[in-house]
This record gives C-alpha cells, structure tokens and sequence, in this order.
C-alpha cells in the first residue's frame, strides 16, 4: 500500500520561512494535501495541489511537487507564532481513501 | 457551513461499556469517512461510505467496532464492548468526490 514519510520535528525562528518535507511511494496519487492540527483540535485542509501540477502558491503557503522523486514540500514564508502546530501529508490514490504520513511537529521560536 | 459536527467531544468510560459516537457530514457531500489518531499508529482509515453505503471497512480492527450510516446527515461508529485500547481520538471527516476531505473536530475516547 501507500507509504507516505515526513520528519517528525522543525523548529524555526519567527520570521524566517519554515520548509516542511514529505515522500511518498504510490506514482498513481491523484491529490495531495497539507493539513495543520492544532492541539486538541481537529484537521484543518491548508491547501492542496493535483498531481498535473508542479506548484501552488496561497498567500504565504507554497507547495512545490516533484513527482519524479514522488516528494512534496510545503513552505511557509514569514514564519509566526501562530503557525506552530502538527502539520501532516496526505495522498490519495487509485482508492478514495487518504493516507497520511505521521506529522511533522512545527515549532517557531520568538 | 458548519463543518462536520461530532458528539461528544469527549468520553470517559469503563472497560465493557458500549460507546456510540456519532458524526453529522456537511451537508451535500456523498462521501464520509471514520479516522482513528494515537500516538503510536497516527492516523487509521477504520471505515467510508459512499452514499451512505460503506464501501471499505478494511480497516475496522475487529468485529466489536461497528458503523452505521442511516442516512445521507448522520453516522455512528460503535464499540462494544469497549477495552483500554480503543482509547484514541476518533475523527470524522467527509468530501464529495474528489475532492478535499474536510474534519470534524473529533472525540477523544477514554476507557478505563
């Protein structure tokens, strides 16, 4: 099946840009996604970006795909305090069920 | 909209009780899922339906959990009887076809 892998951890400084990875293993994955979990809060869609494209760019948020090395990232640009929370990878393939990689925890420091 | 709804927030129950949880789409969309998140496994696809008819149930961990999707505006994911492991927060989540998959704020689930 699926095998989606991310870092578990990132710390940045407030301010400067925040590049969170993610592989994947299924070259058939039609979408992928970035979600951001707040503590005790549910899943919230960030973005997300078709597997025709190469980039996708919402204000602060840029997703790069590479589908060649079957890698996304997400980078956040100017950095704050706000945006510390558990941000996860997700793909969907052939079936219509995600498949998620394990978080990566974001922290930004003053 | 106001998103997908779950009931209740939280649960606190003994070993043996039956726990319902329960999820309410947003409204429109024909696909809705039940998502399972611990530490040690993250997050776990446990069941969708599509137009209310469950489609992969692949990942139900075993016969004690059960899903039901009564209409188009409501579902509920059972366990009984419930053990200590089943402690977990439980999401739902729901789309239409294609598109982004949008959660609930789920319910964490504690059985002692």
């Amino acid at each position: 099946g699926e095998d989606v892998e991310q870092s578990l951890f990132l710390s940045v400084r407030e301010g400067d840009s925040s590049v969170i990875n993610c592989t994947y293993t299924d070259s058939s994955s039609t979408y992928l996604y970035w979600y951001k979990q707040e503590p005790g809060a549910g899943l919230q869609l960030l973005t997300y970006i078709f597997s025709n494209m190469d980039m996708k760019q919402d204000q602060r948020l840029t997703v790069l795909l590479n589908k060649k090395d079957k890698h996304l990232s997400l980078r956040i640009a100017d950095t704050q305090t706000g945006d510390s929370a558990i941000y996860f990878c997700a793909v969907s393939g052939s079936a219509r069920q995600l498949t998620f990689g394990s978080g990566t925890q974001l922290t930004v420091l003053p | 909209d106001a998103g997908v709804i779950q009931s209740p927030r939280h649960e606190v129950t003994e070993m043996g009780q039956e726990v319902t949880l329960r999820c309410k789409p947003i409204s429109g969309h024909d696909y809705l899922f039940w998502y399972r998140q611990t530490m040690m496994r993250g997050l776990e696809l446990l069941i969708y339906f599509n137009n209310n008819v469950p489609i992969d149930d692949s990942g139900m961990p075993e016969d004690r959990f059960s899903a039901k999707m009564p209409n188009a505006s409501f579902s509920t994911l059972k366990i009984q009887p419930s053990e200590p492991r089943d402690s977990a927060v439980y999401f739902c989540a729901s789309s239409l076809y294609q598109g982004p998959l949008h959660f609930g704020n789920g319910t964490r689930l504690t059985v002692t």
